[in-house]
């Protein structure tokens, strides 16, 4: 079945850091590949986005790229402030009306 | 644009008693999720509706269950509530159910469970 496997947190980083948070996944097709943010006592919000190889999303200062060969989807983000202080989750869809996600990696930005 | 409406937001019950979610998606999307998020277990699915219909169910006991509404709103119920049952839960809605559509999520509803 579909699995996403997501860096173990918590991670925390002074602010102009830079953001790293791993994903790799499992899929029997060809899925899509979403990150989701969330802020204490809120759903999830969509960050970012990439649905075919070799796509990148991007959103707010965010990256990351759809790697078939590796099947990984790294977030990346080159300089963090105070207000990223949220959990991100890793997800995937693959034509089976439902996200998978990953554990979630909760991160901290220090002033 | 409304987003994904959650009602209630905080509900407490006890054990044995039956629950039943609300949800109201973005106005246009026809698809609707059903999520369970707990500290131990992470988000599971547990149920999507498209066009009142049940396309896919997670591995859930059938105290779970669910239901779309000709206006695209959704309910989800829970039955003979247990401890475990205790979490947040969250509705996602989606224009269609295509792999690449993005889900939007409400802002859950909190149920505890004594």
């Amino acid at each position: 079945g579909n699995s996403v496997t997501q860096m173990e947190g918590p991670v925390t980083l002074s602010e102009e850091a830079f953001l790293t948070i791993n994903c790799t996944y499992t899929a029997t097709g060809y899925p899509s590949l979403f990150w989701y943010v969330q802020y204490p006592g809120e759903g999830l919000q969509l960050l970012l986005k990439a649905t075919k190889a070799d796509d990148k999303g991007s959103n707010k200062g965010f990256e990351a790229t759809y790697r078939k060969e590796t099947t990984s989807f790294h977030l990346e983000k080159g300089s963090v402030q105070v207000s990223d202080s949220a959990v991100y989750f890793c997800a995937l869809s693959d034509n089976d009306y439902k996200l998978s996600f990953g554990a979630g990696t909760t991160v901290t930005v220090r002033a | 644009k409304a987003g994904v409406t959650q009602t209630p937001r905080y509900l407490i019950k006890t054990r044995g008693q039956q629950v039943t979610l609300s949800c109201s998606p973005i106005s246009g999307h026809r698809s609707v999720s059903w999520y369970q998020q707990t500290p131990g277990q992470g988000l599971q699915f547990l149920f999507e509706y498209f066009s009142e219909t049940q396309r896919n169910k997670g591995n859930f006991p059938g105290r779970f269950s669910g239901r779309q509404f000709s206006n695209s709103r959704s309910e989800m119920n829970v039955s003979t509530l247990e401890l475990g049952d205790s979490a947040l839960y969250l509705c996602a809605s989606s224009l269609d159910t295509g792999v690449n559509q993005p889900q939007h999520f409400g802002d859950g509803t909190r149920l505890s469970i004594l």
